[in-house]
């Protein structure tokens, strides 16, 4: 089935420690986004890639780093400089500026 | 400057009445996209729609109805003889097909809109 997964479901951070998400889809789109969603909020962007080896700043990016070497995969690293980021990380394609579609979704917690 | 205004932030409607969701974009350029989202309480959003800026006509699937409006710069969501499992968060989303790099392809969210559906 074409689709997109999120590992891990459920991802628990000690303070100070860099962790990454995964996602990869198999939709064969060459753009892919990464969303943050804290309770009872919208969706904020944080990075987004259009194509392999190219991605920008959304409109949260301190504290987060990606990388874009595939197509397939867009991980996104939470790094200690994130001063805040227990909340529901969200990760979508697209096949250029159409309808994205998203994966399941990561919730990461900070002990 | 928020782009897309869900003022509603919760709707509560027992099964089988209507419930109408209201969305208002506000955007600069001619040519932009209008979406739709489900988000069920595992989390995930599901697509639901897409509507293009020069496509004026409204859209029926099965219990689900969408009325675009560009004179009020409104997309409206209307579920009919609502049910159980349409219990989620529905969020409108607008992307400017811009050719500049700082809009293409971006989704401004609105806040959504919590439905809940009782028996």
């Amino acid at each position: 089935d074409g689709g997109i997964t999120q590992s891990p479901k459920y991802l628990f951070r000690k303070e100070g420690q860099n962790v990454t998400l995964s996602c990869e889809q198999n939709l064969n789109h060459d753009a892919m986004y990464w969303y943050r969603q804290d309770p009872g909020q919208g969706l904020r962007l944080i990075y987004y890639s259009q194509i392999v080896n190219d991605f920008q700043k959304g409109d949260i990016a301190e504290g987060y780093s990606v990388s874009r070497e595939k197509k397939e995969s867009f991980p996104l690293t939470v790094t200690s400089a994130q001063k805040n980021p227990t909340a529901f990380y969200l990760c979508a394609s697209s096949i250029a500026q159409l309808e994205q579609f998203f994966g399941p979704g990561t919730r990461l917690t900070v002990l | 400057a928020q782009k897309v205004t869900q003022a509603q932030t919760e709707i509560s409607v027992v099964e089988k009445e209507d419930v109408t969701l209201d969305c208002v974009y506000e955007t600069r350029d001619t040519t932009y996209y209008l979406f739709w989202y489900k988000q069920p309480p595992s989390g995930e959003l599901v697509f639901l729609i897409r509507r293009n800026s020069f496509d004026e006509q409204n859209e029926i699937s099965g219990r689900y109805s969408w009325n675009f409006q560009k004179s009020t710069s409104s997309f409206n969501f209307t579920i009919t003889a609502s049910q159980v499992v349409d219990s989620a968060v529905y969020f409108c989303a607008l992307s400017e097909a811009g050719m500049t790099t700082d809009s293409w392809g971006k989704l401004q969210f609105g806040a959504g809109t919590q439905v809940v559906v009782t028996p």
